[in-house]
């Protein structure tokens, strides 16, 4: 069964602090990895990283993916009192064969940050 | 260009009553998925859609239902609802050319009392 392990779970930090949040997985057939930011409901997409090494990055936030060690990190520096979500890491794997295989996310339980001012 | 959208917002039901969620996806999109978010935990895969046809499904018991209709939109229905099943309830739509890339709806908060 695919699985993805989000750690820490919580984070408290203050402003102009730097964090790193980190995902661990095992999945059948690996696609790709997604960070997502939840807020007041639906997840919004940060990054998705597919090859090991090459690190995305927009603005202060960061990624990257190693695909030997089946884990990924995200980094935001300069932590801003908007950055406090919950951050999603989820894994897609490919499920089934030919026209019906389909891209099936399992997501981790998630890290919730905290920033204070 | 409008997101995905999800209708109702909120929803308060009791135990045994069933509940229909609906889902519209992003125009171009033609892959629907379901996914049941719990406080404190990520979302779960409930089921995937294409092409009006169930393409997966988590690990749901059978109360779980849905249907994907011709121009795409989507139906979640839940029967015989019990307490655990109070949850943030997720559609995300993908492309063909992109199925790595789903884009989620607002939810819906479903809370059985």
């Amino acid at each position: 069964e695919d699985k993805v392990v989000q750690s820490p779970l919580s984070l408290v930090v203050h402003e102009g602090d730097t964090v790193t949040l980190n995902c661990s997985y095992e999945v059948t057939n690996f696609r790709s990895l997604l960070w997502y930011k939840q807020e007041k409901k639906a997840p919004t997409f940060l990054f998705m990283l597919t090859s090991s090494g090459i690190e995305k990055k927009s603005g202060r936030l960061s990624s990257i993916l190693d695909k030997k060690e089946l884990f990924s990190i995200l980094n935001i520096t300069a932590t801003q009192t908007g950055d406090s979500a919950i951050y999603l890491c989820a894994v897609v794997g490919l499920v089934g064969a030919g026209g019906t295989s389909y891209g099936k996310l399992t997501f981790g339980q998630g890290t919730i940050l905290t920033v204070h001012p | 260009d409008a997101g995905v959208t999800q209708s109702p917002t909120h929803l308060i039901k009791t135990r045994g009553q069933h509940v229909t969620l609906r889902c519209s996806p992003i125009s171009g999109h033609k892959s629907v998925s379901w996914y049941q978010q719990v406080l404190g935990q990520g979302p779960q895969f409930i089921f995937q859609y294409y092409e009006k046809e169930e393409r997966g499904r988590g690990n749901f018991p059978d109360r779980f239902s849905a249907r994907q209709f011709p121009n795409y939109s989507s139906e979640l229905n839940v029967n015989a609802l019990l307490l655990g099943d109070s949850a943030l309830y997720l559609c995300a739509s993908s492309s063909l050319g992109r199925p790595n890339e789903q884009f989620f709806g607002p939810g819906t908060r479903l809370t059985v009392l």
